[in-house]
């Protein structure tokens, strides 16, 4: 155990629609990281919060949007769902903000499946 | 373009076998480096990771990795595989150039018979 959660653990849900993922670091970490993992794409960055404040953006399309509240945990929000947007959501967390020397600590993740 | 590569998309080997599980990348700089397993069904796991120092660095459950700057390598090694690390296994690397997002290969999927 990470000491990293995520819920839900799965989510089905129709074209279209709104979904949000949640994410609570673990104990002390400051820092929160969503990936995306597809067959296709593999693992992929998506954004990084550090103490509340975005801090990094990766391959995350307009669609979604993520924010990370004043006790740490992390909502990332997929609006507009599409079929392509199936996949495994992680989250993981660091202590700062993955300088030189952190370690990233993955949460289970949650399974996503659009029909 | 920047990436991590890991050569080997599958790998079936049989149990008390000697693993090797490659892993390149093509960034420059100070780099974080790690191996992540994950298990079917569970989350990414950190197998090991290197920051600088020792360039032969050990792990959980057996696994060792060395660092080798001159083939931007970092491979993961088991001198004997078992049944249990049937899993697929993930390179990573954070670097300086490409931010502080962890840069992941496609992943390494092996299989080990009993």
């Amino acid at each position: 155990d990470s000491g990293v959660t995520q819920t839900p653990k799965h989510l089905i849900t129709a074209t279209g629609q709104r979904v949000t993922l949640r994410c609570s670091p673990r104990s002390g970490d400051l820092s929160v990281y969503w990936y995306q993992q597809s067959l296709d794409q593999g693992l992929q960055f998506l954004i990084q919060y550090y103490n509340g404040e975005e801090r990094a953006k990766g391959n995350i399309l307009e669609r979604f949007s993520a924010q990370q509240f004043p006790d740490l945990h992390s909502e990332l929000n997929l609006s507009s769902l599409e079929l392509g947007d199936s996949a495994l959501y992680f989250c993981a967390s660091s202590v700062g903000t993955s300088g030189n020397g952190e370690t990233q600590y993955f949460g289970p993740g949650t399974r996503l499946l659009v029909l | 373009a920047q990436s991590v590569s890991q050569h080997n998309h599958h790998v079936i080997l049989s149990e008390a076998a000697s693993l090797e599980l490659g892993c390149n990348y093509s960034y420059g700089g100070t780099v974080n480096l790690f191996w992540y397993v994950q298990y079917p069904g569970q989350h990414l796991q950190l197998l090991l990771k290197y920051f600088s120092g020792d360039p032969l660095v050990k792990g959980i459950k057996g696994f060792e990795a060395e660092f080798i700057k001159s083939k931007f390598s970092f491979n993961l090694r088991k001198p004997s595989v078992q049944w249990s690390d049937t899993a697929e296994y993930f390179c990573a690397v954070r670097s300086n150039q490409a931010g502080t997002a962890l840069i992941f290969g496609k992943g390494t999927t092996l299989s080990v018979s009993s």
